[in-house]
């Protein structure tokens, strides 16, 4: 099982561009989640989705988008990147809110 | 103020040092509590739940205090594999909302 999977590692944008960060998990829970991580911030979160075809705003959602494609996949879409949204981004899923999140490895997005 | 605060540290420590980390956390009706661990340029994973009547693992004790808002992580016998960052960690009801703290950084010397 390979948990959670985040895709791409890296990305590299221009102010203005748009881009899809896509995550998977093959647990078999039912909440997915995406947070940005910033130095001295902790994680913070953008959107999470309590279950399939449902997704809801959470701490920071402006200037992003989500789709949960099915119960496996949940991703996340910058329409206009900026600079402010250089961030490290995490998805993770648990099984319920009282339960464990499982974290993908993350992906290091810089805006230029 | 933020929801869930912890002091940023460095903690610096030696080998077989033992450390104590705290977290407070502004909401009263906060349901779970958990401590993670994330090392450097890595994703957060669960180190420990913490339980009202406070819970071991190993080196590691987690308390939580509900009537103060604090929750604390004991480390003992600090290994040079405990050199990470901590991060508290608390759940409130509906919304499905999660609080994550800004972590705590731990380096533990040879």
């Amino acid at each position: 099982n390979a948990g959670v999977t985040q895709t791409p590692k890296f990305q590299v944008l221009k102010t203005g561009q748009s881009m899809t960060l896509q995550c998977a998990q093959d647990m078999n829970h039912n909440s997915m989640y995406w947070y940005r991580q910033d130095p001295g911030m902790g994680l913070r979160l953008i959107y999470y989705s309590a279950s399939e075809g449902t997704t809801d705003k959470g701490e920071v959602p402006n200037g992003y988008n989500v789709s949960r494609l099915n119960k496996r996949e949940f991703s996340l879409r910058l329409e206009s990147a900026a600079p402010s949204q250089t961030s490290v981004y995490f998805c993770a899923c648990t099984s319920g809110i009282q339960n464990t999140q499982y974290f993908g490895p993350g992906t290091r997005l810089t805006v230029l | 103020r933020k929801e869930v605060e912890q002091d940023p540290g460095p903690f610096n420590v030696p080998e077989g040092a033992t450390v104590a980390f705290n977290c407070t956390y502004s909401n009263s009706a906060s349901q779970s509590f958990f401590w993670y661990r994330q090392d450097c340029r890595k994703e957060p994973k669960l180190l420990m739940s913490v339980y009202s009547s406070g819970n071991e693992d190993g080196r590691f004790t987690a308390q939580l205090n509900r009537a103060s808002q604090y929750i604390s992580l004991l480390i003992r016998d600090s290994k040079l594999s405990d050199s990470a960052t901590y991060l508290c960690v608390v759940t409130n009801t509906g919304g499905f909302k999660t609080i994550f703290g800004a972590g705590t950084r731990l380096f533990v010397k040879a």
